[in-house]
């Protein structure tokens, strides 16, 4: 079992959509979580981070994460052109605070 | 805003040369890393280094790979004797927090070994 997963996409929206892109991850002593947006040929961006159960909002977007289930999401609201991207998810482990796993990303396109 | 910068952005190697990546994090920053990822992969950690030594390292980052910071601004990946599966794009990253999660990383060097 990978240890972060996500669907790869694309996920497809109009401009203007909520964009829903999801994640799950298997090591229950994971604790915090990370979105990373990935321009194709650049470097991971940090977008959000979330530690505890509940939601996070910074502006468009708003973090999720259920730690019973193991689930952590991003929403984007009124999804632009220019947020077409992967879209990374990460984790790291109270047992190894140094090191950050990644999923292979999500590919969301927004299309005007 | 302050960044990380990478040198050189693009390498070519013949198999079995040495390479050096060279990073300068981001100057208040403690915690400084490197992750690799090959074309159409996932990120992958290879090794973190704070106060001057490797805190941590993945299986990936065995012995013909070191770390270094020679000095007090610049961090470096050396790679022994490149293989072909070596091939990836190369990203520094720093961090002024000790949870590893909020990474600002560098625009990458992509190395091809031939």
């Amino acid at each position: 079992q990978k240890e972060v997963e996500q669907n790869s996409g694309p996920l497809s929206v109009p401009e203007g959509a909520i964009a829903s892109l999801n994640c799950t991850y298997s090591d229950r002593v994971s604790q915090s979580f990370f979105w990373y947006r990935q321009y194709s040929g650049k470097s991971p961006e940090l977008i959000m981070s979330i530690y505890s159960n509940g939601d996070k909002e910074d502006g468009r977007f708003t973090a999720q994460l259920n730690k019973a289930s193991q689930y952590v999401s991003l929403l984007i609201r009124d999804s632009q052109p220019s947020d077409s991207a992967t879209y990374l998810c990460a984790v790291n482990k109270l047992d190894s605070s140094y090191k950050l796993i990644f999923g292979s990303g999500t590919r969301l396109l927004v299309r005007p | 805003e302050p960044e990380v910068t990478q040198t050189p952005s693009h390498q070519v190697t013949q198999m079995g040369q040495e390479v050096i990546l060279r990073c300068v994090p981001i100057s208040n920053h403690l915690y400084f890393y490197w992750y690799r990822q090959i074309l159409g992969q996932k990120v992958e950690f290879l090794v973190s280094f704070y106060n001057n030594e490797i805190s941590e390292k993945s299986e990936i980052f065995d012995d013909q790979f070191s770390v270094e910071r020679p000095d007090g601004s610049n961090f470096t990946l050396k790679i022994r004797s490149t293989k072909l599966e070596d091939s990836a794009m190369y990203f520094c990253a720093s961090s002024p927090l000790e949870d590893a999660g909020e990474l600002f990383f560098g625009e990458g060097s992509r190395l091809t070994v031939l």
